[in-house]
């Protein structure tokens, strides 16, 4: 079982709607990371955080997107205006360092 | 310089015979190379990974084979089995997030 825990597990939105995915890391990993997977199973990387600070992200992200791991609370990354083209199952996944990604359930977001 | 070619898409085998992946980066400084395992619905996990200081490494049935020079890495199954049906991705990171290939279905018929 995943011990990277993702919610809400699937999410519908219309059109212009937000959409806010959250994920909690595993105990004691400082680095998260946000890639979103289409129905064709590309990973897109989306962004990255060390502790609370972003280490990298896209241009796509930092336009529409808004994201954020804040001390003692779960990581976000919310839609600001969903468009069709962002319906993919989003994953979040944390590591120690640099290594192994461990990966959460995912959140799979619908835009109508 | 991040992107990763990952062949085929789609193989299918016969049960008990290999299976090959293919995978190339363009990034020469990439230091890490990881093979996910993703079964439809789920997550996907970790099944073996390598190392730039490292060329060949094995688990079980699991062989990944790095070629730093032509910038190739790839996984080979052997002894392939139903239960190894799935999508796999391979990765390439340079201490940073990883950037991961396109995907190969594969299939294993009984």
């Amino acid at each position: 079982n995943s011990k990277v825990i993702q919610t809400p597990r699937y999410l519908v939105k219309g059109q212009g709607q937000k959409a806010k995915m959250r994920c909690i890391p595993e105990k004691g990993h400082p680095v998260v990371f946000w890639y979103q997977q289409n129905k064709n199973n590309e990973f897109k990387f989306l962004i990255n955080f060390q502790n609370q600070e972003v280490l990298q992200q896209i241009d796509m992200t930092e336009k529409r997107f808004s994201a954020e791991c804040p001390s003692n609370s779960p990581c976000s990354l919310e839609i600001q205006s969903s468009e069709a083209g962002d319906s993919a199952l989003y994953l979040c996944a944390s590591t120690y360092s640099t290594g192994q990604l461990y990966f959460g359930e995912g959140s799979k977001l619908t835009v109508l | 310089g991040e992107q990763v070619e990952q062949l085929p898409s789609i193989l299918r085998v016969q049960e008990g015979s290999s299976a090959s992946i293919n995978c190339s980066y363009e990034d020469s400084a990439s230091n890490y190379f990881p093979w996910y395992k993703q079964e439809p619905g789920e997550n996907p996990k970790l099944i073996i990974d390598i190392r730039s200081n490292m060329e060949r490494k094995q688990i079980q049935e699991l062989i990944v084979l790095l070629d730093k020079k032509a910038k190739r890495f790839s996984l080979h199954i052997t002894d392939t089995q139903p239960g190894d049906s799935a999508m796999y991705f391979c990765a390439a990171s340079r201490n940073n997030a990883p950037r991961f290939g396109a995907g190969t279905k594969l299939s294993v018929k009984p």
